[in-house]
C-alpha cells in the first residue's frame, strides 16, 4: 500500500519556541493532504486540510497563525508550530489522499508526539 | 449537524467474536470506512462500505445499512493484537470524512 512518513517521530522543545513537522507521501502523489491532533484518549480532530499550491483550510477553532501549513509539492506538507506554549503537546498525525484511490481512503503517517515544556 | 455515534469502550475474550456498531447522520454519503488505530500509533485502513451489504476480509467483515445509517464492524477469532481503538469514518457530499470518538476495544486473555 501507499506509504506517508512522518518526521520526527518524538520531539522536545521549549515554550516559545516554533517546531516544525514533515509528513510525505512517498510512492505516490497526494494533492490533498489532512493535518490531526490527537489528545489522550480521545478521537482525531481535524486540524486543517492543505491542498498543494494552495492556501490550507482550518477548521473552525484552528488559529492558522500558530499553525502554519505549507503544501509545496505534490509529495511534502509541513505543519510549523509556531511560539510552542505546553498547551499544544499533542499527538500530531497527517495523511494523504492518493488521487487514484478511493476518494477516502487516508494513509497516515506515523504520528508526531509533541511535548512543549 | 453531522455525526458519528460509537460505543466508547467494549471487552471480549480472546477467540471470540465482537461486533461494534456505528451509527451515523450526515449531510450525504459517500462510503464509510473502519480504521484500527494502536495506542501511540497512527490509524490504519481497515474497510470500505458505500453499497449495502457485508463486506468481508479475512477475520474482520463490515456491514453497511444506508436506509438506517447504520454499520457495524465483526471481528472474529479476537487475538490479544486486535486490543486498540476502532474508528468509524463517513465521507460526506463534499467528501469530507466525518469522524467518530472511537470505540476503544478490550481483549482479555
Amino acid at each position: 500500500g501507499a506509504v506517508v512518513s512522518q518526521h520526527p517521530s518524538w520531539v522536545i522543545c521549549k515554550s516559545g519556541t516554533s517546531v516544525k513537522i514533515e509528513c510525505r507521501s512517498l510512492d505516490f502523489q497526494a494533492t490533498t493532504m489532512f493535518w490531526y491532533r490527537q489528545f489522550p484518549k480521545q478521537s482525531l480532530m481535524l486540524m486543517a486540510t492543505s491542498n498543494e499550491g494552495s492556501k490550507a483550510t482550518y477548521e473552525q477553532g484552528v488559529e492558522k497563525d500558530k499553525f502554519l501549513i505549507n503544501h509545496a509539492s505534490l509529495t511534502l506538507s509541513t505543519l510549523t508550530v509556531t511560539s510552542a506554549h505546553p498547551e499544544d503537546s499533542s499527538f500530531y498525525i497527517c495523511s494523504a489522499r492518493d488521487a487514484g484511490g478511493h476518494a477516502g481512503e487516508l494513509f497516515f503517517g506515523e504520528g508526531s508526539r509533541l511535548t512543549v515544556l | 449537524g453531522q455525526n458519528i455515534d460509537q460505543p466508547t469502550e467494549m471487552t471480549a475474550t480472546e477467540g471470540a467474536i465482537v461486533q461494534i456498531n456505528c451509527t451515523y447522520q450526515t449531510s450525504g454519503f459517500n462510503g464509510l470506512f473502519w480504521y484500527q488505530q494502536h495506542a501511540g500509533e497512527a490509524p490504519t485502513f481497515l474497510s470500505y462500505n458505500v453499497l449495502d451489504g457485508l463486506e468481508e476480509k479475512g477475520r474482520f467483515s463490515s456491514f453497511l445499512s444506508r436506509s438506517k445509517g447504520y454499520s457495524y464492524l465483526l471481528l472474529k477469532e479476537l487475538q490479544m493484537k486486535d486490543s486498540a481503538s476502532y474508528l468509524c469514518a463517513v465521507m460526506d457530499s463534499n467528501y469530507q470524512l466525518i469522524w467518530g470518538a472511537g470505540t476503544k476495544l478490550i481483549i482479555k486473555p
